[in-house]
């Protein structure tokens, strides 16, 4: 199974400013088979890229996805409010399983 | 526009079943692989099943293998997750999900699974 790991847990950030998130699998990821998914509060989750570096319809630009291999990022360039967040990755090269996410909250 | 409805949770007793219902609608269901994920409250997202666009290809996570079925009818673009022998571990919430470009493209509000005595 491949194990996915995201850092940090928490990230504190002020509106306006640069999210970096990681997600580190424990072997390859076969085709950069590699998703992220935002989740609100309350709120299902909403996939925001995939191929690693594929923004869904509708998501802002200002999401962006990058990595290949075993390490994987996602930037958020400048935070919205309604980017404070949950954010999952997930792998789908073999079977299909998400890492622990990262909670991104307002300083 | 794109809806995933589900329907069936409530609250079960150890052991017993349960069957949710995914009623899909605003897309081509049939072109679609399909997905449940689950989620326990307070924590993060596990995959749980997948079924192909046409159904000749279904796989399911460890911890529900052989409990669980997951089956659908395309003619009325509905999904389904049969919950055997339920234990406690599974109470969450359910999600179904749409894939094409990705495993989730579109995702349902979820119905809630609470296995308790």
């Amino acid at each position: 199974e491949v194990v996915l790991t995201q850092s940090p847990g928490t990230l504190s950030l002020s509106p306006g400013e640069r999210a970096t998130l990681s997600c580190r699998a424990s072997q390859s990821v076969s085709s950069s088979y590699l998703a992220w998914y935002q989740q609100r509060p309350g709120q299902a989750p909403r996939l925001l890229i995939y191929g690693a570096s594929s923004r869904a319809t509708g998501i802002p630009d200002r999401f962006s996805g990058s990595g290949s291999g075993t390490d994987f990022t996602l930037t958020i360039s400048r935070l919205e409010p309604e980017d404070f967040a949950v954010y999952y990755c997930q792998q789908y090269g073999s079977s299909w399983t998400f890492g622990q996410g990262t909670k991104v909250e307002i300083k | 526009q794109v809806q995933l409805v589900e329907s069936g949770g409530g609250v079960v007793q150890p052991g017993r079943s349960l069957r949710l219902s995914c009623a899909a609608s605003g897309f081509t269901f049939s072109r679609y692989g399909m997905h449940w994920v689950r989620q326990p409250p307070g924590k993060g997202l596990e995959w749980v099943a997948v079924i192909w666009f046409d159904g000749s290809n279904i796989f399911y996570a460890d911890s529900v293998k052989g409990r669980f079925t997951i089956s659908r009818d395309n003619s009325k673009n509905t999904l389904y997750l049969q919950m055997n022998s339920l234990r406690a571990e599974d109470t969450a919430m359910y999600y179904c999900a749409a894939g094409l470009a990705a495993p989730h493209d579109y995702w349902g509000q979820g119905t809630l699974v609470t296995v308790s005595s």
